[in-house]
């Protein structure tokens, strides 16, 4: 079963522009990972947050977090025209032994 | 390269047929874990290795697929008398396990037609 939600589903911005993708899931979590796949690609790590973390940066990136509200962020900033593709967020719940759960996905498209 | 890597990257068969997959993770990684993923969905979860045990099986891995890690090094995911439903794509993915919340690293996927 997938725990997360993404949203929105679909994402269309002009380059330069910011891009903004949530996830909510519905279990404790011991941590929170987003990663991208390109069409036809495997999955390419991103950023990974602990449950006791709030925020995260990693170049363009900016991930949060609010474990009250069992909820995420990914923030793209200055989006270039090669981060077009789908996003997901992925948990790892206590007691899963790291097996990460994932949402459907956003996909992002970027027009240059 | 020292990521992980699989093989083959595709593989069309007929229905019926058995398939292999392979998958190599990062050196030194001991966890190992298999995902399939359908067009427009997320990965689900298969199965996972601790080194040479396979310790978890979803409900999803029927009777048909089988997987191993002789060694607790490559692993491999057959599929016998494929069915139409078996078309995806077989995600590996490895991790170093030592402390609460690793990073799990994503091979490039197998993608399995069955005609």
């Amino acid at each position: 079963s997938q725990q997360g939600e993404e949203d929105p589903q679909a994402l269309s911005i002009q380059e330069g522009e910011n891009a903004t993708m949530n996830c909510s899931y519905k279990t404790s979590i011991n941590n929170l990972q987003w990663y991208r796949q390109n069409s036809g690609r495997g999955l390419v790590h991103l950023i990974l947050i602990r449950s006791n973390e709030r925020e995260k940066h990693s170049g363009r990136l900016r991930v949060t977090l609010d474990t009250s509200k069992k909820s995420s962020s990914l923030l793209i900033t200055a989006s270039r025209a090669a981060d077009t593709a789908s996003y997901f967020c992925a948990t790892d719940e206590p007691g899963a032994n790291s097996k990460l759960t994932f949402g459907k996905g956003i996909t992002l498209s970027v027009r240059p | 390269d020292t990521g992980v890597s699989q093989d083959p990257r595709h593989k069309i068969t007929k229905r019926g047929q058995n398939v292999t997959f392979r998958c190599d993770p990062i050196s030194e990684h001991n966890r190992l874990y298999w995902y399939r993923q359908t067009l427009g969905q997320g990965p689900e979860f298969l199965t996972y290795f601790q080194n040479e045990a396979q310790l978890e099986k979803s409900r999803l891995l029927s009777d048909r697929f089988s997987a191993e890690r002789p060694k607790g090094s490559f692993s491999t995911l057959e599929i016998q008398r494929t069915e139409q439903g078996d078309s995806a794509m077989y995600l590996c993915a490895s991790s170093l396990t030592n402390r609460i919340g690793n990073t799990i690293y994503f091979g490039e996927g197998s993608w399995l037609t069955v005609v």
